[in-house]
């Protein structure tokens, strides 16, 4: 099973501002996926991140909002940009490795 | 695109009653589906996969293909059962979805 790391796991944002959340898993993996968790709502696929290519974005999704980097085998970061409070959610990373595996998530507000 | 659909929000149940989380899906194929669970303060995490038809901690759940349905049956709800629940297809190659979530209290 994958171990993932978060961080941070919380901020406390002002509006207009960007913030950079980083993932680091214990194992070498293909794809890395980063969710967003709305208060009180499901978990929503924002992007896929592949080793070496521009991440896969999902409907609704844009790379100027969310950019993506993966730089290696084992490390993603997510960056929310221009941050609004609409933007205040749960953020979580997860690889598939015969099941999905979840980082303990990054809880952002946005005030 | 696969989809689910967990008609109910809030699953309320006495401690010892039988539980069904409900899960339809709507798409043709053979879909691969997953139940994931997330307790209070923990990660989200794997319950049951539809092909191993295994019973994880009392819970199991059958694909009906005539019903396109994946409920999740328990049956004898525990207190510790409270949690958050999610009905999530594989969209793809390792690319899961959720659906909305059927929160369940078990009422002591």
């Amino acid at each position: 099973s994958a171990v993932i790391s978060q961080k941070p796991s919380r901020d406390i944002c002002q509006r207009g501002t960007s913030l950079t959340i980083q993932c680091q898993v214990d194992s070498q993996v293909t794809m890395m996926f980063w969710y967003r968790q709305q208060p009180g709502q499901s978990l929503t696929l924002i992007a896929t991140a592949n080793q070496g290519s521009e991440a896969t974005y999902e409907s609704g999704f844009v790379i100027d909002k969310f950019p993506i980097s993966r730089p290696n085998l084992t490390f993603s970061t997510l960056t929310v940009s221009n941050m609004s409070p609409e933007d205040s959610s749960i953020y979580l990373c997860s690889v598939y490795d015969g099941e999905l595996f979840f980082g303990e998530g990054s809880r952002l507000t946005v005030l | 695109a696969q989809r689910v659909t967990q008609p109910e929000k809030l699953l309320s149940v006495f401690k010892g009653a039988p539980v069904e989380l409900k899960c339809n899906y709507s798409y043709s194929g053979s879909p691969e589906l997953f139940w994931y669970v997330q307790y209070s303060r923990q990660r989200l995490q794997l319950l049951l996969r539809h092909i191993s038809r295994e019973s994880i901690k009392g819970f199991t759940a059958d694909l009906n293909k005539g019903e396109t349905s994946f409920h999740l049956k328990k049956p004898f709800a525990q207190e510790e059962d409270s949690a958050m629940y999610y009905c999530a297809p594989l969209q793809g190659y390792q690319k899961v979805t959720f659906g909305t979530g059927t929160k369940l209290q078990v009422i002591p």
